[in-house]
């Protein structure tokens, strides 16, 4: 049984350009939530789906985006990337909205 | 809100003696707790919950942990650690039903020396 996937691993953007991350949920999982982590931070929440609609935010701007599809997998988009979006984004992915969380080996963005 | 503290930025311990790593919370009515740990390059694996009931609940690798609802703590438990353990520790509160966000404290590198 498969966990949560995500992809890539890792990618290196330039200032301004836009991104996609994408996330796949452990079987039987339906609910899937996204996190930014900073170096020397915890995660931070950006915002959870469940029946492909955001459900919840975090403090994020608009500048961050995303989708769920039909089969429950999840993108994150970032347009008009900062310095500061530099950090390491995990997906987790859980079976309802209340239930315990299980996350991706996460995809580390640079911005240069 | 809801928020978590971990006070200390590091903890360091001997090869089988008892490792505590702490906790404490602020959330408005029953908190959901959860410890998570990661290690290098990799991401968050689940060691425990606590929802209701006893206050001391058991996790994986051996791992434990004990509410305290007056002290609005959640401190982390192993009676005898291993140099494996080292890694870092993240706490995490969820707040009322509906509001499915997990908040996590800064986290805690544990050292667990040979």
């Amino acid at each position: 049984d498969a966990g949560v996937t995500q992809s890539p691993t890792h990618l290196i953007k330039t200032r301004g350009q836009q991104v996609t991350l994408r996330c796949s949920p452990k079987s039987g999982h339906d609910t899937v939530s996204w996190y930014q982590q900073a170096l020397g931070q915890g995660p931070q929440f950006i915002f959870q789906y469940y029946e492909e609609e955001e459900r919840q935010r975090g403090n994020f701007p608009d500048r961050f985006s995303g989708h769920q599809f039909p089969n429950y997998s999840s993108e994150l988009n970032v347009n008009a990337l900062l310095l500061g979006d530099s950090a390491l984004y995990l997906c987790a992915s859980s079976a309802g909205q209340g239930n315990e969380q299980y996350f991706g080996p996460g995809t580390r963005l640079t911005v240069t | 809100a809801q928020s978590v503290a971990q006070p200390e930025d590091q903890v360091n311990v001997a090869e089988g003696n008892p490792l505590t790593v702490k906790c404490t919370y602020s959330v408005s009515g029953n908190p959901y707790l959860f410890w998570y740990v990661q290690y290098p390059n990799r991401g968050l694996q689940f060691l425990l919950k606590y929802i209701t009931g006893d206050n001391l609940v058991k996790g994986s690798y051996g791992f434990e942990a004990e509410f305290n609802k007056s002290q609005t703590s959640f401190h982390l438990k192993k009676p005898s650690a291993l140099v494996s353990d080292s890694a870092l520790y993240f706490c995490a509160v969820r707040g009322l039903y509906g509001n499915n966000r997990l908040a996590f404290g800064k986290g805690n590198q544990v050292v667990v020396i040979p």
